[in-house]
């Protein structure tokens, strides 16, 4: 099985300020078609976990533009340009290359 | 509205039965792949299953295979988790996931974008 290290495992920002969650796979990621099967959610307290990001760097629909993904192959980061109240929760990437599909231990981030 | 609605958790002892149904509305169903995800009690995410929407191979879990069976209903757009021989260590909430869109002309993957409101399973004497 893959298996998907997140670190950060607990973030606490400021409100404004940046944050960012990496992520790393024990095997490449990269398809042959081009992308990257990797995805980012977020559960906010209380919620359903919800998308955010597919393919490494698409956000999905509704998604605000302070959220970016980046990286290739086995490494990928999660950043928040600026930090909102709405923005805490528990933060979750997943590959969805190989099933068993496998998600990371999950990142906290609080605001101070 | 788009939306996945899952039903049918509960208590129920080690060694027993249920079955869970999640019910798709505001999309194509028949098109989509359906994904079951758990959440343990203070923990993080699991995938459990996953149920194409054409393709009739069936995929779970090392921790269920064997005991959980998967299946999908079109003509009711449900797909539906049968445990059996649960164990203390399944009690968690049961959500069910849209996953990949299949179609006459291809295929595409736009990650899981609609989760249910999960229903809680507890396994306990």
């Amino acid at each position: 099985d893959i298996v998907m290290t997140q670190s950060p495992l607990s973030l606490s920002v400021t409100p404004g300020e940046p944050a960012s969650i990496s992520c790393r796979s024990s095997q490449n990621l990269l398809h042959s078609n081009g992308n990257n099967y990797l995805d980012w959610y977020l559960q906010k307290p209380g919620q359903s976990p919800q998308l955010l990001i597919y393919m490494g760097s698409i956000r999905t629909s509704g998604v605000p533009a302070r959220f970016s993904g980046s990286g290739s192959g086995t490494d990928f980061t999660l950043k928040i340009s600026r930090v909102e109240a709405e923005d805490v929760g528990v933060y979750y990437c997943m590959q969805a290359l190989r099933t068993p599909r496998t998600f990371g231990q999950g990142t906290k981030v609080e605001i101070k | 509205e788009v939306q996945l609605v899952e039903s049918g958790g509960g208590l129920v002892q080690p060694g027993g039965s249920l079955t869970l149904s999640c019910v798709a509305s505001g999309f194509s169903f028949n098109d989509y792949g359906i994904n079951w995800v758990r959440q343990a009690p203070g923990k993080g995410l699991e995938w459990i299953s996953y149920i194409p929407s054409i393709d009739p191979t069936l995929y779970y879990a090392d921790s269920v295979r064997g005991r959980f069976i998967i299946s999908r209903d079109n003509a009711k757009n449900s797909v539906y988790l049968q445990m059996n021989s649960l164990r203390a260590e399944d009690t968690a909430v049961y959500y069910c996931t849209r996953g990949r869109l299949v179609t006459m002309t291809g295929s595409s993957y736009k990650g899981m974008g609609v989760w249910g409101q999960g229903t809680t399973v507890t396994v306990s004497s």
